[in-house]
């Protein structure tokens, strides 16, 4: 059964950078793409962007120039960074794995990332 | 971006009743070529990782209980718990897979009555 973790930061600072891993196990994170999706409270779910086990990425246009993504193969890991957050960024943020095309299978628990000073 | 739009935002339905989700996109989610729907449902309880319920419109999830099933073409979308459980309360999501970037209905709360 494959399963993803989230790490990192749960408090980042206005205008710093917020970084999480995801910790994939029970599966190979070879072969396949990993999203990052993001959930403000009281809103709905947002789709951060995902990355392929070689390495190619795509971006949600409305992130894209805050975002980047890459991947350890060796520690099945794949990683988020979002740069100059400010108040608008507290989320739950979620990573996933996707089957066909943007269908997500497998998520993580979510770990809450507050941006606050 | 192609917007998804929950109706109702919450809902109580008594134990054993039916309970009804609905899902508009703002423009088709029917691939001609395969005939294909790419509308999927998801179901969110705290503290869970989030749940794939239904994909391709009406196809089941492997292990998801056959009291959910997803029903519409094009542009409008439904969820149905034919028999509603306590272990259904949470909050459930329509996606659309059709074009990038993904994107997500509002959700729609499913209590107890």
């Amino acid at each position: 059964q494959v399963r993803l973790q989230e790490s990192g930061p749960g408090l980042v600072k206005p205008s710093e950078t917020l970084s999480l891993t995801c910790t994939v196990s029970g599966g190979s994170i070879s072969s396949y793409y990993w999203s990052w999706i993001r959930q403000p409270a009281g809103k709905g779910l947002e789709w951060i962007g995902r990355i392929y086990s070689s390495g190619s990425t795509n971006y949600n246009p409305s992130l894209n120039s805050r975002v980047s993504m890459s991947v350890d193969t060796s520690k099945n890991q794949f990683s988020l960074r979002l740069n100059s957050v400010t108040a608008a960024d507290t989320a739950v943020y979620y990573c996933a794995r996707e089957g066909a095309g943007y269908l997500f299978h497998y998520w993580g628990q979510g770990t809450l990332v507050t941006v606050s000073s | 971006d192609i917007v998804m739009t929950q109706s109702p935002d919450s809902l109580a339905v008594s134990l054993g009743e039916r309970a009804t989700i609905n899902c508009k996109s703002s423009q088709s989610v029917l691939y001609r070529s395969n005939n294909q729907n790419y509308l999927a449902w998801y179901q969110l309880k705290p503290g869970q990782p989030p749940k794939l319920l239904i994909y391709w419109a009406s196809t089941r999830e492997s292990g998801v209980p056959d009291r959910f099933s997803g029903s519409g073409s094009g542009t409008d979308f439904t969820l149905t718990i034919s028999s509603l459980q306590a272990e259904d309360v949470a909050v459930y999501y329509c996606q659309q897979y059709y074009s990038t970037p993904p994107t997500f209905g509002g959700g729609t709360k499913v209590e107890i009555k």
